[in-house]
């Protein structure tokens, strides 16, 4: 069935640095791939998305490419901030399926 | 502004004590979703409407039951809560039209559920 793998926390970075949260997929056909964040004590907010391969979904810094051929869709951000503290889900929805597969989640500190 | 409320957003009660929590979307979205999340895991799909048609995980428990009386309101009855179904709950909602589940899900705040 269909599946999510990322990266394990938690991550900790210091305010600047360059964040790189890996995620892989499995799936059939063509999902569309989403990164959705969790702040603390609130419920998930879709960060950013891509429905279909070489898409770039990109919000408030962050950054994703989804890549069929390595079947990843990592997060990237240049700079990070401490507001950037969270954990990070990534997830997908299979094109035949109305429910979304979560991965794990990755919890990020950020120090000042 | 449009949005996915819950209540409450913290909920005790005791084992065995049943329970509901409640969700109300101003989005007009005709999918609702209920998720159940543990501390540092996953959401878990326990149930999801489209319209007044109601779908079930194959893997969720009896113990929850649902109900949705319009399109605006949604509610997750636990018959019997047990220490193991503390977590968080969270509802969502996203549009179905023409055949096509639209790729947004949008969440509450969710509740967090103590059972003492």
């Amino acid at each position: 069935g269909d599946s999510v793998t990322q990266m394990e926390g938690p991550v900790t970075l210091s305010e600047e640095a360059f964040l790189t949260i890996n995620c892989t997929y499995t799936a059939t056909g063509y999902p569309s791939l989403f990164w959705y964040v969790q702040y603390p004590g609130e419920g998930l907010q879709l960060l950013l998305k891509a429905t279909k391969a070489d898409d770039k979904g990109s919000n408030k810094g962050f950054e994703a490419t989804y890549r069929k051929e390595t079947t990843s869709f990592h997060l990237e951000k240049g700079s990070v901030q401490v507001s950037d503290s969270a954990v990070y889900f990534c997830a997908l929805r299979s094109s035949s399926a109305s429910k979304i597969i979560f991965g794990s989640g990755t919890r990020l500190s950020i120090r000042p | 502004d449009a949005m996915v409320i819950q209540n409450p957003r913290y909920q005790v009660t005791q084992f065995g004590k049943p329970v509901t929590l409640s969700c109300s979307q101003t989005l007009n979205h005709n999918v609702m979703y209920w998720y159940q999340q543990k501390s540092s895991q996953a959401p878990k799909l326990l149930f999801h409407y489209y319209d007044k048609d109601f779908n079930n995980e194959a893997d969720t428990p009896d113990n929850f039951q649902s109900r949705r009386p319009n399109t605006s309101f949604c509610f997750l009855d636990i018959r019997s809560p047990g220490l193991g179904d503390a977590a968080m709950y969270l509802c969502a909602t996203s549009t179905w039209n023409q055949g096509r589940m639209a790729d947004t899900q949008y969440f509450g705040p969710g509740t967090r559920l103590t059972v003492l």
